[in-house]
């Protein structure tokens, strides 16, 4: 199992362009989250998703949108890049429910918005 | 709101010196605990968990945590840090089965050779 896939692992972008990041597990997990990660700050939602079609808000979502369209699969969206938004970002997923269950991280995004 | 306090940002030890990082979570009711680590340039490994029972808890690479509830800690602990031990550590916190999983801000370790 390769686990957890995300890319790409570096990216730069300028103010105002979109891009998507890349997410994937081949765990058959239904839980699959999105995490930012900044210095101090430790690591916050942004969005989640408990299955195929269901997608939820976390404590962080202005900028960013997602869908999940199958089980494997959960991109985070932005729309148009802010300086505010570099950062590096994490993918999780686990199996239902996600708070007895262990959450497997993937490898990080690291963003850079100019 | 459901939070979890870490007090420690940056911790520095010399080999072989005892390890323990403070964690507090605010909810009340029953809560799921994790120790997750982060070492350099790498993605964040789970170390230990508790849901309930036995409240000290033992985890990978020797380290352990104790859940004290009426102190709502959950506090790492290890006996003898290894250089290897250098990382951020987060603790994290459900509550109940649902919900999402909310962290601390981290401590960084640092283990002088």
């Amino acid at each position: 199992n390769a686990g957890v896939t995300q890319t790409p692992k570096f990216q730069v972008l300028k103010t105002g362009q979109s891009m998507t990041l890349q997410c994937a597990q081949d765990m058959n997990h239904e839980y699959m989250s999105w995490y930012r990660q900044d210095p101090g700050m430790g690591l916050r939602l942004i969005h989640y998703s408990v299955g195929a079609g269901i997608t939820d808000q976390g404590e962080v979502p202005n900028g960013y949108n997602v869908s999940r369209s199958t089980t494997e699969d959960f991109p985070l969206r932005l729309l148009s890049a802010a300086p505010s938004q570099t950062s590096v970002y994490f993918c999780a997923s686990s199996h239902l429910p996600q708070g007895v269950n262990e959450q497997f991280f993937g490898p990080g995004t690291r963003l850079t918005v100019l | 709101a459901q939070s979890v306090s870490q007090h420690n940002h940056h911790v520095i030890l010399s080999e072989a010196a005892s390890l323990e990082l403070g964690c507090n979570y605010s909810y009340g009711g029953t809560v799921n605990l994790f120790w997750y680590v982060q070492y350099p340039g790498q993605h964040l490994q789970l170390l230990l968990k508790y849901f309930s029972g036995d409240p000290l808890v033992k985890g990978i690479k020797g380290f352990e945590a104790e859940f004290i509830k009426s102190k709502f800690s959950f506090n790492l602990r290890k006996p003898s840090v290894q250089w290897s031990d250098t990382a951020e550590y987060f603790c994290a916190s459900f509550e109940g089965s649902q919900g999402n999983l909310i962290f601390g801000k981290g401590t960084k370790l640092s283990v002088k050779p």
